[in-house]
């Protein structure tokens, strides 16, 4: 069945430092995928969505997320983290039932 | 434009009452769906309504309904509530059917049973 697993349940990463947060799915064709932020007490923001065509995608607030079929990845990735960026981050595949499937949950801390 | 609403943002109910949460989606989106988030179980589908019918549902109990009026806002009921169901509930709105275009969400329900 259709999921996603994001294997880091907390990182920590210093402010301006790269950031990449890792996502594997299982699916038999190509995906939909997505990644959403959330902070806390508020609801999901999409950052960026995957369908087909360039396995590179770019999203808000400068983040980019690269499709890799031979790694069944979607990771995440922004160059310089700021410190608003501290929140929780999901990936999610769209399931059989036409639902969104999310992983657990990264939850990102910056360091000033 | 407006974003998704949910109303109430806070609510506490006791074992065995029922409780209705209230979603209204974005102006011209006609699919609503619902989602429950616990730090146990993650994120997890409830249900979606498109054009007032009930598209697909989650696995959960017979306790989870829910409806949608003509003018697309939503509504959730749980009855004979459980501890277990404590939780952050969210609406999420598209303009069609389906999520293959991803959702907006709402800020959510808090809902905590005692």
């Amino acid at each position: 069945a259709q999921s996603v697993t994001q294997p880091d349940i907390h990182i920590t990463v210093s402010e301006g430092a790269s950031l990449e947060l890792r996502c594997n799915y299982s699916y038999g064709a190509t995906p939909y995928l997505f990644w959403y932020v959330q902070s806390p007490g508020q609801g999901l923001q999409l950052l960026l969505k995957y369908f087909s065509g360039d396995t590179l995608v770019q999203g808000i607030k400068g983040f980019e997320a690269e499709f890799k079929r031979s790694q069944s990845s979607f990771n995440l990735r922004k160059p310089s983290v700021h410190w608003s960026d501290a929140a929780e981050y999901f990936c999610a595949v769209v399931g059989p039932n036409n639902d969104m499937r999310f992983g657990a949950g990264t939850r990102l801390t910056v360091k000033p | 434009k407006a974003g998704v609403t949910q109303t109430p943002r806070y609510l506490i109910k006791t074992r065995g009452q029922q409780v209705t949460l209230s979603c209204s989606p974005i102006s011209g989106h006609r699919s609503v769906s619902w989602y429950q988030q616990t730090p146990g179980q993650g994120l997890q589908f409830l249900f979606e309504y498109f054009s007032e019918t009930q598209r697909n549902k989650g696995n959960f109990p017979g306790r989870f309904s829910g409806r949608q009026f003509s003018n697309s806002r939503s509504e959730m009921n749980v009855s004979t509530l459980e501890l277990g169901d404590s939780a952050l509930y969210l609406c999420a709105s598209s303009l069609l059917a389906g999520v293959n275009y991803g959702y907006t969400f709402g800020s959510g329900t808090r809902l905590t049973v005692v």
